[in-house]
C-alpha cells in the first residue's frame, strides 16, 4: 500500500532556531500534501494544504511566515518551523493524497527548549 | 467553528461486545468521511471510509453508517477486542473545498477483557 515517510520522528531544538520536517510519499505521487498539528489529547488541526509547484494554502490563524511549507516535487513536502519557541512544541503530522486516498506520516514530536 | 464533532471523549466496552463511536458534522459540503485509529506519538491509521452516496460501508468487524439528513455518522466495531483500544478520529472532506480532511476531537476507546 501507499507509504508516507516523515522525518525526523522527534527533534529537540533551542528556542530561536529553525527546524525542518520532511514528508515523502515513497511509492506514489502526491500532488497535494497536508500538514497537521496535534496538541496532547486534542484533535489534529489542519495547518496548511501544500500543492506541488505552488504556494501553500494556510488555514486561518496559522502564521505562514513562521511555518514555511515547500512542495518542490510530487513526492516531497517540507515544513520549516522558523524561530521556534516553546509554544511551538507539538506533534506535527503530514498527509499525502494519492489515487488510493489519504496516507499519513508517522508524525514528528517537536520540543523547543 | 468545529465542523466535525465527537462529543464523547471516551468510551469503555467489554470485550466481545459492540463499540459504537459517534460523529456529527455541520458542513453540508462534506462528501467523504473516514475513520482513523491513532496511538500516542504515531500517525493515524486508516480504518474505513464512506462516500456521501452511500449510507453504510462494512469491512470485517468495522461498519460505518452515514445519516446525511442528521449529519451524523457512526462507527460500529463488533466484536470489540482489547487490541481495538486506541483513540478514534472521524474526519470529513469536501472535494469542492480542496479535499482537505477536517478531524473531530477523537474518542478514546478502551476495550476491557
Amino acid at each position: 500500500g501507499a507509504v508516507v515517510s516523515q522525518h525526523p520522528s522527534w527533534v529537540i531544538c533551542k528556542s530561536g532556531t529553525s527546524v525542518k520536517i520532511e514528508c515523502r510519499s515513497l511509492d506514489f505521487q502526491a500532488t497535494t500534501m497536508f500538514w497537521y498539528r496535534q496538541f496532547p489529547k486534542q484533535s489534529l488541526m489542519l495547518m496548511a494544504t501544500s500543492n506541488e509547484g505552488s504556494k501553500a494554502t494556510y488555514e486561518q490563524g496559522v502564521e505562514k511566515d513562521k511555518f514555511l511549507i515547500n512542495h518542490a516535487s510530487l513526492t516531497l513536502s517540507t515544513l520549516t518551523v522558523t524561530s521556534a519557541h516553546p509554544e511551538d512544541s507539538s506533534f506535527y503530522i503530514c498527509s499525502a493524497r494519492g489515487s488510493d486516498g489519504y496516507t499519513f506520516g508517522s508524525g514528528t514530536r517537536l520540543t523547543v527548549v | 467553528d468545529q465542523q466535525v464533532k465527537q462529543n464523547s471523549p471516551s468510551l469503555s466496552v467489554q470485550e466481545g461486545r459492540i463499540s459504537i463511536l459517534n460523529c456529527d458534522y455541520t458542513n453540508s459540503m462534506f462528501d467523504y468521511f473516514l475513520w482513523y485509529k491513532k496511538y500516542p506519538a504515531e500517525g493515524p491509521t486508516f480504518l474505513i471510509s464512506i462516500s456521501s452516496i452511500k449510507d453504510k460501508n462494512e469491512d470485517g468487524r468495522f461498519t460505518v453508517f452515514l445519516n446525511k439528513s442528521a449529519k451524523h455518522l457512526s462507527l460500529h466495531i463488533v466484536p470489540s477486542q482489547p487490541g481495538d483500544s486506541a483513540v478514534y478520529f472521524c474526519a470529513a472532506s469536501a472535494l469542492g473545498q480542496g479535499g482537505k480532511l477536517i478531524f473531530g476531537q477523537g474518542t478514546e476507546l478502551s476495550v476491557k477483557p
